[in-house]
């Protein structure tokens, strides 16, 4: 239990399906991110998120629909992406944004986009 | 432009062998620093960090860093490896001003193999 809960584990989309990502976190942290993991690259942030409001987008392709209801809850929509959007899909909190202390990853949500 | 450099992208070393991973960076102040562990099948987890203060910072799972301003280094170490310790392993820092933005810069990751 990490504290930080992704669902899907795994997706399998086509690229003119619509999907999304969910990321719940039980820690009380106001900070959500998601950073994508492509294997043989190193972690790119995506998205950043404080107390609801979007702090940071790291040039996303509008592909990529991020949504936050709440200081516990980060979306990742997804629709009609590419082949090379294939990655592991990484939600995580901190207490604050980042120089207050560490991240917490969840277990990421591996997609193939075929 | 901020980066972080892990030269050695695979490792084997012997369990109870001693284990030292490098990683260096650019960064025009002084910089918080960070290390990452992820299992397989897992999500990242951190193990140390260094903000300011003693230069040798001490995490979890018995490894170490230390910083050194001189070489632009933060090489993370362990006197004594375990098997359990085979994983990946992400030297970050926190981006300039990141109080607003909260960006890591995480280097690509050293894979850590452990030979009985």
């Amino acid at each position: 239990e990490t504290g930080v809960t992704q669902t899907p584990r795994h997706l399998v989309m086509g690229m003119t399906n619509k999907k999304s990502l969910k990321c719940e976190q039980h820690l009380g942290h106001n900070a959500m991110y998601w950073y994508k993991q492509s294997a043989k690259k190193p972690l790119e942030l995506m998205f950043v998120y404080n107390f609801k409001e979007q702090t940071e987008n790291n040039s996303v392709p509008s592909r990529f629909s991020p949504e936050c209801p709440n200081s516990s809850h980060l979306f990742l929509h997804l629709h009609t992406l590419q082949p090379e959007d294939s990655a592991l899909y990484l939600c995580a909190s901190s207490p604050g944004l980042i120089n207050t202390g560490e991240l917490f990853f969840g277990e990421g949500s591996r997609l193939t986009v075929l | 432009a901020q980066s972080v450099t892990q030269p050695d992208i695979h490792i084997t070393v012997s369990e109870g062998a001693s284990l030292e991973l490098r990683c260096n960076y650019s960064y025009g102040a002084t910089p918080y620093l960070f290390w990452y562990v992820q299992s397989p099948g897992q999500g990242l987890q951190l193990l140390l960090k260094y903000f300011s203060g003693d230069t040798l910072v001490q995490g979890i799972k018995g490894f170490e860093a230390e910083f050194k301003r001189s070489q632009s280094s933060f090489n993370l170490r362990k006197p004594s490896v375990h098997w359990s310790d085979a994983a990946e392993y992400f030297c970050a820092v926190a981006e300039e001003g990141s109080s607003n933005t909260g960006k890591l810069i995480f280097g690509q990751g050293t894979t850590l193999q452990v030979k009985p």
